[in-house]
């Protein structure tokens, strides 16, 4: 059964700084998603990281896969107020695109 | 815009009563919808797959008799949630392949059961 698991579960942070959020699966995938959450809203596709070792920016995101470890990161840079909401991983169960959703993370950049 | 809708974005019903929600791809056609439900706080999980034309497929531990899911037509899925609970109350989410686009999800529906 693939589990997949998100670290930290909840993050405050003061605008400016640097964070990471760490993105972990148990079985063999080769497709991982990020989404972003607001309060009360669906999810927004940031990034979709198809192969190992991709590399993918936005703005003060970038995100990272590495399918040896099962690992993914999605780095904040500078971060901003805006970027205040949930940030879910998920992995595409064994590419029947059934997508399995990490924990999530709650990130809060404190002005 | 939207290019998944899903209707209505907010309902609240009765206990006892059933609730549709409609999932609809606006500019494609989707053979395969995916249902979630995301409970306050949580994440989200994966309750069912829609095919068009033929039955849903549930993941384990989802009701497939309180939880109906028709796929009539390459535009739309529907989930009506019957004889509606409290317990029930939650956000859900479709999702629809979008080909070169991957899967796109819907503007979610808040049903609360009173």
């Amino acid at each position: 059964e693939l589990k997949v698991e998100q670290n930290p579960l909840f993050l405050s942070m003061q605008e400016g700084k640097n964070y990471t959020i760490y993105c972990n699966y148990s079985t063999t995938s080769d497709r991982l998603y990020w989404y972003r959450q607001d309060p009360g809203k669906s999810l927004e596709s940031l990034f979709v990281l198809l192969s190992n070792g991709a590399v993918k920016q936005e703005g003060r995101l970038m995100a990272s896969l590495d399918t040896k470890a099962r690992l993914s990161t999605l780095h904040i840079t500078a971060a901003v107020h805006d970027l205040s909401a949930t940030y879910f991983c998920a992995v595409d169960s064994s590419g029947t695109y059934k997508y399995i959703f990490g924990t999530g993370t709650r990130l809060k950049v404190l002005a | 815009g939207a290019v998944v809708s899903q209707h209505p974005s907010w309902v609240i019903c009765k206990s006892g009563t059933s609730v549709k929600i409609e999932c609809r791809s606006l500019d494609f056609q989707a053979t395969t919808m995916f249902w979630y439900r995301q409970f306050p706080k949580q994440s989200l999980m994966l309750m069912a797959t829609s095919n068009e034309g033929s039955k849903a497929t549930y993941e384990q531990g989802v009701e497939k008799d309180k939880f109906l899911i028709n796929h009539a037509s390459l535009t739309l899925s529907t989930l009506t949630v019957t004889s509606a609970h409290p317990e029930d109350s939650s956000f859900y989410i479709c999702s629809a392949d979008r080909e070169l686009y991957g899967y796109t999800f819907g503007s979610g529906t808040r049903l609360t059961v009173v």
